[in-house]
């Protein structure tokens, strides 16, 4: 079974460009969740998806950030514009909602670099 | 919100029982104790879980004991591979909310 896969692994952006992550998460997983964690700071949650919605979002900085499911299955996050603040490693998880609670299934992350 | 207090790191010798001990004193009633490791450059990864006494799967052994303000991750006959950073983190469960709150976890150095 594929696990969850994230794109690009790695990016590196001008301060003012937009970055778009995405994220695929393992089939049939319903909750969809992105983290992030910024140098030197714990990994902090962003936001969690259902399906297609929004469940969560009280983590997400600022409106620079616009994350999005459409269809509820891979799922995307756009930075726009990026600061140099947003450098970081961006986390997706996904998750059976029949699962084990709290099992969240991660991908490798994806390292933004804003110069 | 539970907060939880762990070791920064730890060093051991392959071979060796490695236990780490996490203190969650403000741990609600409903709230499950669940242990993620993380490789460098890789995701957490899903350990174990527990709500009270002892549970074991094929990876660890996770003890709580009666009044669950702490737990203790017990990791068997460690080796090399097993260096990471391992993460206590305390929430609740059933809920389809179920985001992660992870703290600094702890480093674990396995030497030959």
């Amino acid at each position: 079974e594929a696990g969850v896969t994230q794109f690009p692994s790695h990016s590196v952006i001008e301060k003012g460009q937009t970055v778009t992550l995405r994220c695929d998460p393992i089939s049939g997983h319903d909750n969809l969740y992105w983290y992030r964690r910024v140098m030197g700071k714990e990994i902090k949650f962003l936001l969690h998806f259902v399906k297609e919605s929004k469940q969560d979002e009280s983590g997400m900085p600022n409106n620079r950030f616009l994350a999005e499911r459409t269809g509820g299955t891979y799922s995307t996050l756009k930075v726009q514009p990026a600061e140099l603040e947003d450098s970081g490693v961006y986390f997706c998880a996904s998750r059976l909602t029949s699962g084990i609670d709290n099992e969240q299934f991660f991908g490798p992350g994806t390292r933004l670099t804003v110069l | 919100l539970a907060k939880t207090t762990q070791p920064i790191s730890m060093d051991s010798y392959e071979g060796q029982e490695v236990n780490i001990t996490c203190s969650h004193n403000n741990i609600a009633t409903n709230d499950y104790i669940t242990w993620y490791q993380q490789f460098p450059s890789q995701g957490p990864r899903f350990i174990i879980q527990g709500y009270k006494t002892k549970v074991t799967n094929e990876v660890a052994s996770l003890f709580i004991p009666a009044d669950r303000k702490s737990s203790t991750l017990s990791l068997p006959r460690v080796s090399l591979s097993d260096t990471a950073v391992y993460y206590c983190l305390v929430g609740g469960s059933g809920s389809t909310l179920g985001r992660l709150y992870f703290g600094r976890g702890t480093q674990l150095t396995v030497w030959p």
